[in-house]
């Protein structure tokens, strides 16, 4: 069965400062991988998704995410944080007409 | 509609009490799924639709819980005898259908068992 590890429950970073927030997937090929963003008083999100391809993706308001099949990780990446990306970050997998997702990273910045 | 719309977006209720949650998908979107989410946890699966039936019906917390879809459109969620623990947000999501499609989230059903 598919499953998705977010290993950090919460994150604090400066503001400017990088960003990675490390995920981990179990699924017997490759699948569907995802990043969504669910800001206070907002719904989610899709900041990006992986098929196939270039193993780097870019995806919205600066975000990127390198998929690495021998560590079954799709890590989601920000060069400069801005204190609006203040929020939560679900990773979610697609193995076959199901979605799951991974229980969440919550993103603190700081001034 | 524009969007996936969920009604009510709020809903206190008694323990004990049957709820019922309404999901309006995107016009168009064969994929509809719903998911629970506790305070300050992720995103729990619960059941996802492919037109109007249900071929993974394996988050389903317990048989209090049911869902059913017309078609390609409205989706209800229903709680029997509701209890305390089912106090949560719960999220519906729809999509065009196909593996790895975009899921378009509403703005969920904030519920509260009292």
């Amino acid at each position: 069965a598919q499953s998705v590890t977010q290993p950090d429950i919460h994150i604090t970073v400066s503001e400017g400062a990088s960003l990675e927030l490390r995920c981990n997937y179990s699924y017997g090929a490759t699948p569907y991988l995802f990043w969504y963003v669910q800001s206070p008083g907002q719904g989610l999100q899709l900041l990006l998704k992986y098929f196939s391809g270039d193993t780097l993706v870019q995806g919205i308001k600066g975000f990127e995410a390198e998929f690495k099949r021998s560590q079954s990780s799709f890590n989601l990446r920000k060069p400069s944080v801005h204190w609006s990306d203040a929020a939560e970050y679900f990773c979610a997998v697609d193995g076959g007409f199901k979605t799951i997702f991974g229980a969440g990273t919550r993103l603190f910045v700081k001034a | 509609g524009a969007g996936v719309s969920q009604s009510p977006s709020n809903k206190v209720t008694e323990k004990g009490k049957d709820v019922e949650l309404r999901c309006d998908p995107i016009s168009g979107h064969t994929a509809l799924y719903w998911y629970r989410q506790r305070l300050g946890q992720g995103l729990e699966f619960l059941i996802y639709f492919q037109g109007n039936s249900a071929p993974d019906k394996s988050g389903l917390p317990s048989d209090r819980f049911s869902a059913e879809r017309t078609g390609e459109s409205v989706s209800t969620l229903t709680i029997q005898r509701t209890q305390q623990e089912d106090s949560a947000v719960y999220l519906c999501a729809s999509s065009l259908g196909g593996i790895g499609e975009k899921l378009f989230f509403g703005s969920g059903t904030q519920l509260s068992v009292l």
